[in-house]
């Protein structure tokens, strides 16, 4: 079974541009989250998708960050325009339902670097 | 609302030492608690679970029990070895919150030969 897939690994900009993450998560997974993890930190979540709605995107700066789950599977992730502060690693999970019992997987991340 | 406090690191130990990475909550409703790890160049797994008071999870010889009355859920291994050198993250998730996940600031373990 492949896992949650990210792409690019890594990205380098300037601030002020646009950047953009994609995530794939497993098949069958209805739910899909997005984290951002800052240098020695605990991933943070963003946005929590059920199929394709967003059910909870109280923590994702809505003046500069936009998420979208077309079709409900694959997801992506845009920032613009992106400031330096906005350095992390930004991760994707994925799980077959909501609630403790469901176990989230994560994906490798991106690893953002604004210079 | 709700938040998770790990020991800080670095920890370095020897190959077969004893290990205890601690870990505390504060949570508003009755929390599931987690460990995950995530190795070298890799995303973060679920290493161990716990869904309610007294509960122990274990895997992979890690061992944490879910201490309601203190709000502690420290992790342990009796022997470590080279290849669990990882960041271990404690995590707790509110069904009270949809299931949200809180999760602490990781602790680097390194165990050296």
């Amino acid at each position: 079974e492949a896992g949650v897939v990210q792409s690019p690994r890594y990205k380098i900009i300037e601030k002020k541009q646009p950047v953009a993450f994609w995530c794939n998560p497993i098949s069958g997974h209805n739910t899909l989250y997005w984290y951002r993890q800052n240098l020695g930190q605990g991933p943070e979540l963003l946005i929590r998708y059920e199929n394709e709605e967003a059910v909870d995107d109280s923590q994702l700066p809505k003046d500069r960050f936009s998420a979208e789950r077309l079709k409900g599977v694959d997801s992506t992730l845009k920032i613009q325009p992106a400031e330096l502060g906005d350095s992390a690693v930004y991760l994707c999970a994925s799980s077959s339902g909501t609630g403790f019992s469901y176990e989230q997987y994560f994906g490798p991340g991106t690893r953002l670097t604004v210079t | 609302g709700n938040s998770v406090t790990q020991m800080e690191g670095p920890v370095t130990l020897s190959e077969e030492a004893f290990l205890t990475i601690n870990c505390t909550y504060t949570a508003t409703g009755y929390p599931s608690l987690f460990w995950y790890v995530q190795y070298p160049g890799e995303g973060l797994q679920l290493l161990l679970k716990a869904t309610k008071a007294d509960d122990k999870g274990s895997n992979k010889g890690f061992e944490a029990t879910y201490r309601k009355e203190t709000t502690s859920f420290h992790l342990e291994k009796g022997s470590v070895q080279v290849s669990d050198s990882a960041v271990y993250f404690c995590a707790l998730s509110d069904l009270t919150n949809a299931g949200k996940s809180t999760f602490g600031d990781g602790t680097t373990l390194t165990v050296k030969p």
